[in-house]
C-alpha cells in the first residue's frame, strides 16, 4: 500500500531558528514528491521534486530529494511567525495526477 | 496561471439535508478532477477520482451513494453530500491537472459544518 510518513508531527521553535522537516515515503511507480504548506484553507504549493540530489530553493525554503532512500526534507532557515502552519509532503505516483499526502507537520513559530 | 474555483468556500446545513459543491476550471479544461477531504488536525486523503463523462472512482471506504459526483462537463465537477450528518463535517477540497503542467492545481477548499 502506498503510503507517505512525515516527521515530527508538530513542532514548536522560536524566531530565526532553523527547522527541518522530514517525509519519507513508500509507492509503487514514483513520479514526484510535492511540498504544500497550509494556513487556514487550501494548500499553497511549494515545491515539486522528481530527481535525487537537486536542491530547490525559494527565499528561506529549500528542499531535496533522496530516491535511493525515499525521502526528502523540507529545510526552513530563519524561521518567522508567518512560517507558522501546516506543511504537507505528498507523493504522486506515475500516470496519475492524484497524490497521496502525509500526516503533515504542524509547525509554530513563536516570536 | 492555471486557477481552480470552489464554491462555496463555507456551508453549514442542517441534518439530513444535502450539500453541493462545485469545483470548476477556469481558464483550461480538465478531464480529471480530484476530491479531498481532511478533518480537523488531519492530512488530505483523496475521496474520489472524477472523470468527465463517466462514472467516478472513489476511494476504498468512500461510500459512493453518499457522496455523489458529476463531471457533467470539461469545466466543472461537483460533490453532493446526500442526507448530512454531523460526522460529515469536514474540509472538502479538489484539485484539477491541467495538460502540460507537472502539479495539479487546488481550489479554495470548502469548509462544510453540519448541524
Amino acid at each position: 500500500e502506498d503510503k507517505v510518513v512525515q516527521s515530527p508531527l508538530s513542532l514548536v521553535v522560536h524566531e530565526g531558528d532553523t527547522v527541518t522537516l522530514n517525509c519519507s515515503y513508500e509507492v509503487t511507480n514514483f513520479r514526484s514528491l510535492l511540498w504544500y504548506k497550509q494556513e487556514k484553507k487550501a494548500p499553497t504549493f511549494l515545491f515539486m521534486l522528481t530527481s535525487s540530489g537537486i536542491e530547490k530553493k525559494s527565499g528561506r525554503l529549500s528542499s531535496i530529494l533522496d530516491k535511493k532512500e525515499l525521502f526528502s526534507i523540507l529545510n526552513i532557515t530563519a524561521t518567522q511567525t508567518g512560517d507558522s502552519a501546516i506543511y504537507l509532503c505528498a507523493v504522486q505516483p506515475s500516470g496519475t495526477y492524484k497524490y497521496i499526502f502525509g500526516t503533515g507537520t504542524r509547525l509554530k513559530v513563536l516570536a | 496561471g492555471a486557477v481552480v474555483s470552489q464554491h462555496p468556500s463555507w456551508v453549514i446545513c442542517k441534518s439530513g439535508t444535502s450539500v453541493k459543491i462545485e469545483c470548476r476550471s477556469l481558464d483550461f479544461q480538465a478531464t480529471t478532477m480530484f476530491w479531498y477531504r481532511q478533518f480537523p488536525k488531519q492530512s488530505l486523503m483523496l475521496m474520489a477520482t472524477s472523470n468527465e463523462g463517466s462514472k467516478a472512482t472513489y476511494e476504498q471506504g468512500v461510500e459512493k451513494d453518499k457522496f455523489l459526483i458529476n463531471h457533467a462537463s470539461l469545466t466543472l465537477s461537483t460533490l453532493t453530500v446526500t442526507s448530512a450528518h454531523p460526522e460529515d463535517s469536514s474540509f472538502y477540497i479538489c484539485s484539477a491537472p491541467r495538460q502540460g503542467d507537472t502539479e495539479a492545481f487546488f481550489g479554495q477548499g470548502t469548509r462544510l459544518t453540519v448541524v
